[in-house]
């Protein structure tokens, strides 16, 4: 069982616009900076949001992200199909000096 | 470019050692900003942070391994090494280095990965 709590699935329509939600507590969210990741099928994850919110380059404004108290959340506007795929929350634990991941969400575009 | 590659065996028997190694570039593994992560994915299952180490040989790992983990570096190859004692069937799965940044704690870059098949 994930430290990091995610949704299992989320869905949406071309076009349309998701909200993946992930929930911690004080040691790990609320102490800590989130990071998302996309890990799409035969691929290697990739870094989307870093700092709770800020996008590396090459990453488009379609996704963003939040964070308030031990909940973060990641928006992903305009979807694609090849938005398809998993996509996981992560931050450090201060309480059990270590890295942690979300269960992980995968998104569906119909 | 920052680049990692993480090479390994692809299948080890029960109980044998499973030695890794990340192989960077781009980067050296002396900045102290920046240290490399292992993380694993299972079959069907969610991604696994398993250890990480920076620099000033600071180092930590998952509790529910750590009796069996050991993550070293050896800058002057830029390669960092994971090891994993007396591996199970539990431990299949898909292994990947990443790049990790200091302080505010991401993975920035990630190696391809490799896969694992604990089986005898």
């Amino acid at each position: 069982q994930s430290v990091l709590t995610q949704p299992p699935s989320v869905s949406a329509a071309p076009g349309q616009e998701v909200t993946i939600f992930c929930s911690g507590r004080f040691s790990n969210i609320g102490n800590n900076p989130v990071s998302w990741y996309q890990h799409l099928p035969g691929t290697a994850p990739k870094l989307l949001i870093y700092e709770n919110n800020k996008r590396p380059s090459g990453i488009r404004d379609r996704f963003s992200g939040s964070k308030s108290g031990t909940s973060a959340t990641l928006g992903i506007t305009g979807l694609q199909t090849g938005d398809e795929g998993d996509y996981y929350c992560g931050a450090w634990d201060s309480s059990l000096g270590a890295g942690v991941f979300g269960g992980g969400t995968r998104l569906t575009v119909l | 470019q920052v680049t990692l590659k993480e090479s390994g065996p692809v299948l080890v028997k029960p109980t044998e050692t499973l030695t890794l190694t990340c192989t960077v570039s781009g980067f050296s593994l002396s900045d102290v900003k920046m240290g490399v992560s292992w993380i694993r994915q299972s079959p069907g299952k969610a991604l696994e942070w398993l250890a990480h180490i920076f620099s000033n040989d600071e180092k930590s790992s998952t509790a529910s391994l750590r009796s069996r983990l050991t993550i070293s570096e050896d800058p002057s190859k830029s390669q960092v090494v994971l090891t994993i004692t007396n591996v199970d069937p539990v431990d299949t799965g898909a292994y990947y280095c990443a790049r990790t940044v200091d302080f505010y704690y991401y993975m920035d870059v990630w190696g391809e990965g490799t896969t694992v098949t604990v089986s005898s």
